[in-house]
């Protein structure tokens, strides 16, 4: 059965350091998503993004995130410069298309910001 | 804003029990989700309800849908100790899925 595939599975990273979390969306998919959530918390929407461009993101993500779909693989999340509030677990989701429904999530990348 | 409140947050059970975990929302939407985490695992959806009055049922879990009370029920029948895990209702909302706080089951034999 086809998956959403996350990498890495844990980035430890130093505070004001650059980190991009990668994610393999499901094939044919098209619609994709990133969410947060911290430990012990709920799962917080960023940023979904549709035909090569962000349709919504939330407060969360200020202009220290930003994604790109860099082939038509690839889905990246990049922290330009982390904070000790972005240590979470961040999961990658997708979903097919118009008329479906199911958001597809990934296994995760634990960032751990010191 | 769309808020998402689920009740309870925390719920230990005896096997073979029947309990209902319940997930307002604040503000009309137009679909339901109800996903599983396991502790330090992914989200495994459950189900997906579309419409007023929707009912799914996969095993021991049946999820329900009444957008009129903006509320969405996820009943756990006979429960057994593999169905521990925390369970989270997600409204659609734009292009987003908005999640409650999740509700954490432990089911003791």
């Amino acid at each position: 059965e086809p998956e959403v595939t996350q990498t890495p599975s844990h980035q430890v990273t130093q505070m004001g350091q650059e980190v991009i979390l990668r994610c393999v969306p499901i094939s044919n998919h098209l619609y994709f998503y990133w969410y947060r959530q911290i430990l012990g918390q709920k799962v917080e929407f960023l940023v979904s993004f549709y035909n090569n461009e962000i349709s919504e993101k939330s407060e969360i993500f200020d202009d220290q995130f930003s994604v790109e779909r860099p082939d038509g693989s690839n889905f990246t999340l990049k922290i330009r410069s982390t904070k000790l509030e972005d240590s979470a677990m961040y999961f990658c989701a997708s979903r097919a298309g118009t008329g479906t429904y199911e958001q597809y999530f990934g296994p995760g990348t634990r960032l751990t910001v010191t | 804003e769309l808020k998402v409140e689920q009740n309870p947050l925390f719920l230990s059970m005896q096997e073979e029990k029947n309990y209902t975990i319940y997930c307002n929302y604040s503000t009309t939407s137009d679909r339901l989700y109800w996903y599983r985490q396991d502790p330090g695992k992914s989200l495994e959806s459950l189900f997906v309800l579309l419409s007023n009055g929707a009912v799914k049922q996969e095993g021991r879990l049946m999820a329900s849908l009444d957008t009129k009370a903006r509320l969405s029920t996820l009943h756990i029948t006979a429960a057994v100790h593999d169905l521990s895990a925390t369970y989270f209702c997600a409204a659609h909302l734009g292009s987003k899925l908005i999640f409650g706080q999740g509700t954490t089951l432990q089911v003791k034999p």
